[in-house]
């Protein structure tokens, strides 16, 4: 069973240019959770989507940042335009069930993010 | 405001040890709490979810409690092997979906 897959692997662009980072869920998974990683402030949740929508973006940084999920197998975050600061690892999680299952989220590998 | 701490930052002990790592977050409402294993390059991987009305939880050698009303989880990794090596996050959920994380504690299990 394929885990969450999470492209590019790694990503080196400079300040100002578009960076989008992709995300396939594990089949049959309808939470999809968008973190960053970053050794000041650790993992931070920055959106989630329940079936599709997003419920909750309140941890997105700033108007820069946007997220997508036009189906249930495919999520995009976008940042643009970047920021030396928004160099990070961004992961892709994913999660059965909704509302209060208590089953754990899947993390795909991550992106490491370099903007020059 | 969640704020989920962990304690030490950085552990390294000798093959076979039993260990204990903390973990304290400052509210109590939580719906349950959560640890996971990271390793380098790569990301997060469940290995234990402690639900609110649960008082622990087991899987193999490692073993999580949570304690709601002081605030605190613990995660016992028993005999434990250079393959634990790794960085342990504990996290606790809020809300509807929210994780709160902590910044974790690495583990360096020498040979």
């Amino acid at each position: 069973d394929a885990g969450v897959i999470q492209s590019p692997r790694h990503e080196v662009t400079e300040m100002g240019q578009e960076v989008t980072l992709r995300c396939k869920p594990i089949s049959g998974h309808n939470s999809l959770f968008w973190y960053r990683q970053t050794m000041m402030r650790g993992l931070e949740l920055l959106i989630y989507f329940n079936n599709n929508v997003p419920i909750d973006d309140s941890g997105m940084p700033e108007d820069r940042f946007s997220a997508k999920m036009p189906n249930a197998s495919f999520s995009t975050l976008k940042i643009q335009p970047s920021e030396p600061r928004d160099s990070a690892v961004y992961f892709c999680a994913s999660r059965p069930g909704a509302g209060n299952s208590n089953q754990p989220q899947h993390f795909g590998d991550g992106t490491r993010l370099s903007i020059l | 405001k969640q704020e989920v701490t962990q304690i030490p930052a950085a552990l390294s002990v000798p093959e076979g040890e039993n260990l204990v790592l903390n973990c304290s977050f400052t509210d109590s409402a939580i719906y349950n709490l959560q640890w996971f294993r990271q390793d380098p390059g790569k990301g997060l991987t469940s290995l234990l979810l402690i639900q609110s009305s649960q008082r622990e939880q087991t899987s193999g050698r490692l073993n999580a409690s949570l304690d709601k009303s002081s605030g605190r989880s613990t995660l016992y990794i028993a005999a434990s092997q250079p393959g634990d090596s790794a960085t342990y996050l504990c996290a606790a959920r809020i809300g509807s979906e929210k994780l709160v994380f902590g910044k974790g504690t690495k583990l360096t299990v020498n040979p």
